[in-house]
């Protein structure tokens, strides 16, 4: 099993739609998780830190389930510039290692 | 403040010849990532230091690649004898703990390798 796995996608949705992406992890003794944003031929950067508590930015919601081991990210009122591909991330104890997921590839049609 | 620099972006070379990737990561930050990406693998980490120290290399693919952090400024990833296989997006990434959420990761825009 891998140590943080995502749905294959890829999602296609049109503009304005709401589209929900999931990842699940292993490792019961992470700390941190994160959503990136990649675009096509670019590097990956970070799109929203998951709080316990769940937290919002604009469009963007992400929830994290400790128990269940899962996180969630929420985008509403999709954008043609959501278009990416979207890469779940944990980071281990001690913060020293960080695990990507496969990646989410989102495409967004008008 | 200028983000995580990686040279060369593009490099095509010929099997069997060696390659060295360089990055300077970000000042202040204290851990440093090398991360391997292709289509079919997605992105995989290679290989992190701490403080200069290579804490895990168990991503290093085989005897062939080595990794070297000889200040905080400054890491290469060497490729010898490098081989097709090894065609991928190499990003250097660096992070520095950033309290209770730990540490956020910033990328460099990778090195595009082509081996033909």
């Amino acid at each position: 099993r891998k140590e943080v796995e995502q749905d294959p996608g890829p999602f296609n949705v049109p503009e304005g739609a709401t589209v929900a992406f999931n990842c699940t992890y292993s490792n019961s003794a992470s700390q941190s998780f994160f959503w990136y944003r990649q675009d096509c031929r670019k590097e990956p950067k970070l799109l929203m830190s998951v709080y316990s508590s769940g937290n919002e930015d604009g469009r963007f919601t992400a929830q994290l389930n400790r128990a269940s081991q899962y996180i969630s990210l929420l985008i509403r009122d999709s954008k043609l510039s959501d278009s990416a591909t979207y890469l779940c991330v944990v980071n281990s104890t001690g913060g020293f290692k960080t695990i990507f997921g496969a990646g989410t590839r989102l495409f967004v049609k008008a | 403040d200028a983000g995580v620099i990686q040279s060369p972006r593009h490099e095509v070379t010929e099997m069997g010849q060696e390659v060295t990737l360089r990055c300077k990561p970000i000042s202040g930050h204290n851990s440093l990532f090398w991360y391997r990406q292709t289509m079919m693998r997605g992105l995989e980490l290679l290989i992190y230091f701490n403080n200069n120290v290579p804490i895990d290399d168990s991503g290093m693919p085989e005897d062939r690649f080595s990794a070297k952090m000889p200040n905080a400024s400054f890491s290469t990833l060497k490729i010898q004898p490098s081989e097709p296989r090894d065609s991928a997006v190499y990003f250097c990434a660096s992070s520095r703990p950033s309290g209770a959420n730990g540490n956020t990761i910033y990328f460099g825009e990778g090195s595009w390798l082509t081996v033909v």
